[in-house]
């Protein structure tokens, strides 16, 4: 089982729609959980990091379930600006590294 | 601060060739890490530091891929001899300490676009 599954999509959207990411990930012991993003030729950048309880950023809303070892990523009133790569990430257990997961293709048209 | 810095941006070299790719991290950064990104296997880790010592290496794909940090504001990852199947982009990412805040949160450069032909 790969560390950090993600669908790759692409995801169709259009503009104004609201769109959702899961992410499952294998190692238990992890501890921080993340959402980069990732535009066409640019480098990953942090979008939001995913807490227990859940939060929210603006039109944005990650989710964890530690039990399922889930997460998910909302994104309410898609823009066309949203068109990216997003990348569900968690660290290795008590490593300092991050795992990425190959990342999930939103395209959002007019 | 001007974030990550890479050099160069860009690399086309032959096979065989010696490629050495250089990164200077965020100032004050703890940790420093190499990646490599394709297609087929998306974003994987190289290795990575702490404090300038090599933590974790496992993902250095052989012998002809090497990496050192002689201090904290530079790195170097260097393939000798390079090949065909080491095109990728390779990007370079610092961290603070975790206990510094940002729960570890990686901040990458640029990248470096390598062809090797």
């Amino acid at each position: 089982r790969k560390e950090v599954e993600q669908d790759p999509g692409p995801f169709n959207v259009p503009e104004g729609a609201t769109v959702a990411f899961n992410c499952t990930y294998s190692n238990s012991a992890s501890q921080s959980f993340f959402w980069y993003r990732q535009d066409c030729r640019k480098e990953p950048k942090l979008l939001m990091s995913v807490y227990s309880s859940g939060n929210e950023d603006g039109r944005f809303t990650a989710q964890l379930n530690r039990a399922s070892q889930y997460i998910s990523l909302l994104i309410r009133d898609s823009k066309l600006s949203d068109s990216a790569t997003y990348l569900c990430v968690v660290n290795a257990g008590s490593q300092g590294n991050l795992i990425f997961g190959k990342g999930t293709k939103l395209s959002v048209k007019p | 601060d001007a974030g990550v810095i890479q050099s160069p941006r860009h690399e086309v070299t032959e096979m065989g060739q010696e490629v050495t790719l250089r990164c200077k991290p965020i100032s004050g950064h703890d940790y420093l890490f190499w990646y490599r990104q394709t297609m087929m296997r998306g974003l994987e880790l190289l290795i990575y530091f702490n404090n300038n010592v090599p933590i974790d290496d496992s993902g250095m794909p052989e012998d002809r891929f090497s990496a050192k940090m002689p201090n904290a504001s530079f790195s170097t990852l260097k393939i000798q001899p390079s090949e065909p199947r080491d095109s990728a982009v390779y990007f370079c990412a610092s961290s603070p300490h975790p206990l510094a805040g940002g729960e570890g949160t990686q901040y990458f450069g640029p990248g470096t676009r390598l062809l090797v032909l």
